[in-house]
């Protein structure tokens, strides 16, 4: 069984701030990696996924990502946060195209 | 990309009725495809697998007689909700995999209101 565990449940950052965002898995087999983004009553976005070669992995709208397999971690990055960054937050690992999600990280932008 | 899309987006319903909600895959074709359900300020949790042409797979705990999934073609796949009850008002979404590199597409979601 796999599963996710979303460190921070809150994180309230101040615009142009740098934000992490911690997430770490487990599981017995191989599997990809992936953090997605959820705004208010909508659905979810790929932000990016790891599932093999360079560990550091470049998503969309500035984000990236590195997996750390010793440590088990797949933490969230960005170097300097909009108000539109305002989102739900979450990290997921997939094996056979299912999900297992971690309880997601609620990030908070403020002017 | 690839497109899901999920219908209708929100429905409000009397407890007691039956709600379908619709998932289609538009420019490529799924053989099967996830519900998943979502409770405020919670993460989301997958409901079943709809297996085109055969039975869903549930997961532990979800009521399969509550919870009807129909995967008739390679495009659509539904979710009815029978007999809703309060308990049962969530936001459902539904994703379908392409195939390419294990990445799945996610339809709008769908917030159910019973009342």
């Amino acid at each position: 069984a796999q599963s996710v565990t979303q460190l921070d449940s809150q994180v309230p950052v101040f615009e142009e701030a740098p934000v992490e965002l911690r997430c770490n898995y487990s599981s017995s087999v191989s599997v990809y990696l992936f953090w997605y983004v959820q705004y208010p009553n909508q659905g979810l976005q790929l932000l990016l996924k790891y599932l093999s070669g360079s560990t550091l992995v470049k998503g969309i709208n500035g984000f990236e990502a590195e997996f750390n397999k010793s440590q088990t971690s797949f933490h969230l990055r960005k170097p300097s946060v909009h108000i539109s960054d305002t989102a739900e937050y979450f990290c997921a690992v997939s094996y056979d195209y299912k999900l297992s999600f971690g309880a997601g990280t609620t990030v908070t932008v403020r002017a | 990309g690839a497109v899901v899309s999920q219908h209708p987006s929100w429905v409000i319903c009397k407890s007691g009725t039956s709600v379908k909600i619709e998932c289609r895959s538009l420019d490529f074709q799924a053989t099967t495809m996830f519900w998943y359900r979502q409770f405020p300020k919670q993460s989301l949790m997958l409901m079943a697998t709809s297996n085109e042409g055969s039975k869903a797979t549930y997961e532990q705990g979800v009521e399969k007689d509550k919870f009807l999934i129909n995967h008739a073609s390679l495009t659509l796949s539904t979710l009815t909700v029978t007999s809703a009850h309060p308990e049962d008002s969530s936001f459902y979404i539904c994703s379908a995999p392409t195939g390419a590199l294990a990445e799945a597409f996610f339809g709008q979601g769908t917030r159910l209101t019973v009342v």
